[in-house]
């Protein structure tokens, strides 16, 4: 069968260094942005949202940036540990408050 | 709170059986959402409820229906289960407002359709 995160970019990064993933998005109308963060076998975990209005926003070892003008996503993750290996999604809100996933990325971080 | 919670947990059905994965959450959120998630793919949304007695159509719909008689339940059945509903199936709440439209996920199910 197919093995999961087949068609999935891969990020490899270094324990220890910064980790940056990036998402592009379609509807220059959607004013709400989130991240998850999809463990193997598990159901996907909120890292951090943002809203149109604002061009940065921080969390604890996270940080999220939108360009609003090229329509992209950046989740900037510091010190990347081996729990960070996942696969993340970025998600818009759209009509309805339905989130629209994007198709995700592998991050894998090498010990 | 237990969250969001799914059974079961792994399913194999033959092509044309019938399956209802169950969800339930203890949150008291007024939206929830059934997705499915294919090897290597994101979420797509099959069905969603923005409350008791209200559902909509998602990106996904055809060959699977959805119920919310309750606040805390939202079942989606398979009838004619096919091979192409082969998937892991994941079920995810809401409480929208407060500037935050976070949904909280469950488990998830992992069907196999032979």
């Amino acid at each position: 069968g197919e093995s999961v995160g087949l068609h999935l970019p891969t990020l490899s990064v270094q324990e220890g260094d910064n980790s940056i993933i990036n998402c592009a998005y379609s509807n220059s109308a959607s004013d709400y942005f989130i991240w998850y963060k999809q463990e193997s076998g598990k159901g996907p975990q909120f890292i951090i949202d943002i809203r149109s209005n604002m061009d940065k926003r921080q969390g604890q070892r996270v940080t999220v940036l939108l360009n609003k003008t090229v329509k992209h996503l950046s989740l900037q993750i510091a010190a990347t540990q081996p729990g960070d290996s996942a696969v993340y999604f970025c998600a818009d809100l759209e009509y309805g408050n339905k989130l629209v996933f994007g198709a995700g990325t592998i991050l894998r971080v090498k010990s | 709170n237990a969250g969001v919670t799914q059974t079961p947990k792994f399913r194999i059905l033959k092509i044309g059986q019938s399956m209802t994965l169950q969800c339930t959450q203890d949150m008291n959120h007024n939206y929830m959402y059934w997705y499915r998630q294919d090897p290597g793919m994101g979420l797509k949304l099959i069905y969603y409820s923005v409350g008791a007695g209200i559902t909509d159509k998602g990106e996904v719909p055809n060959g699977y229906n959805v119920s919310r008689s309750t606040t805390e339940d939202f079942p989606l059945r398979l009838e004619l289960a096919a091979p192409s509903q082969t998937s892991v199936y994941f079920c995810a709440s809401s409480s929208v407002g407060g500037g935050t439209y976070e949904q909280y996920f469950g488990p998830g199910t992992r069907l196999t359709v032979t």
